[in-house]
């Protein structure tokens, strides 16, 4: 089945240690989302890909960086984790070609990340 | 400025009760699309609907049903014969007319369904 997979689901790292959360898909779709969702809170998008074109939001620490290599992977580098970036990060594909109708954004699992 | 206002925090029925979960949003773009995704105690984000601004036309998916009303800026969310799987935190979101197909989510609904 077609899906959004993310790589590991639970991730612990030290304080300061940089973490690479990973991401793929069979979709094929060419927009790619990175978002982190903490306790009792909606999720916040980090970042996107447009294909091959970056899109940081403005509130985004750099301590946040993503790379996609090809279309079907995508990376979240934290380079120096903090406490306060343990959260759920959450992957997300859509397809925004033109067609209004497959635009809908599909959601991995999520890589729980703990740092201690 | 966009925003979407789920209003109730959490809600708690019992198995087999009708709920209603509601969802209010704002945007000045004529054009925009109305999400409801599922997030159950696993984490994932799970799509459940998507509307368009352009199609007012209710819709009903075996238990579920959405009411989406233009004139009061509301996209209400029903669940029928609620049951202990439907317990979950449920999120209404907004994507505008923008290219970028970005989401505003509102702070979610935790329901609670107890046998």
């Amino acid at each position: 089945d077609a899906m959004v997979i993310q790589n590991p689901r639970y991730q612990v790292t030290q304080f300061g240690k940089p973490v690479t959360l990973s991401c793929s898909q069979t979709l094929n779709h060419n927009v790619m989302y990175w978002y982190q969702q903490k306790s009792s809170q909606a999720p916040k998008l980090l970042f996107h890909y447009y294909d091959k074109d970056f899109n940081n939001e403005a509130d985004t620490p750099d301590n946040f960086q993503s790379r996609r290599p090809n279309t079907s992977f995508c990376f979240l580098d934290i380079r120096s984790p903090g406490l306060g970036d343990a959260a759920m990060y959450l992957c997300a594909t859509s397809s925004l070609r033109g067609d209004r109708d497959t635009d809908t954004q599909y959601f991995g699992p999520g890589t729980r990340l703990t740092v201690l | 400025a966009q925003k979407v206002t789920q209003a109730q925090t959490e809600i708690s029925v019992v198995e087999k009760e009708d709920v209603t979960l509601d969802c209010v949003y704002e945007t000045r773009d004529t054009t925009y699309y109305l999400f409801w995704y599922k997030q159950p105690p696993s984490g994932e984000l799970v799509f459940l609907i998507r509307r368009n601004s352009f199609d007012e036309q209710n819709e009903i998916s075996g238990r579920y049903s959405w009411n989406f009303q233009k004139s009061t800026s509301s996209f209400n969310f029903t669940i029928t014969a609620s049951q202990v799987v439907d317990s979950a935190v449920y999120f209404c979101a907004l994507r505008g007319s923008s290219n970028t197909g970005k989401l505003i989510f509102g702070q979610g609904t935790t329901l609670q369904v107890k046998p």
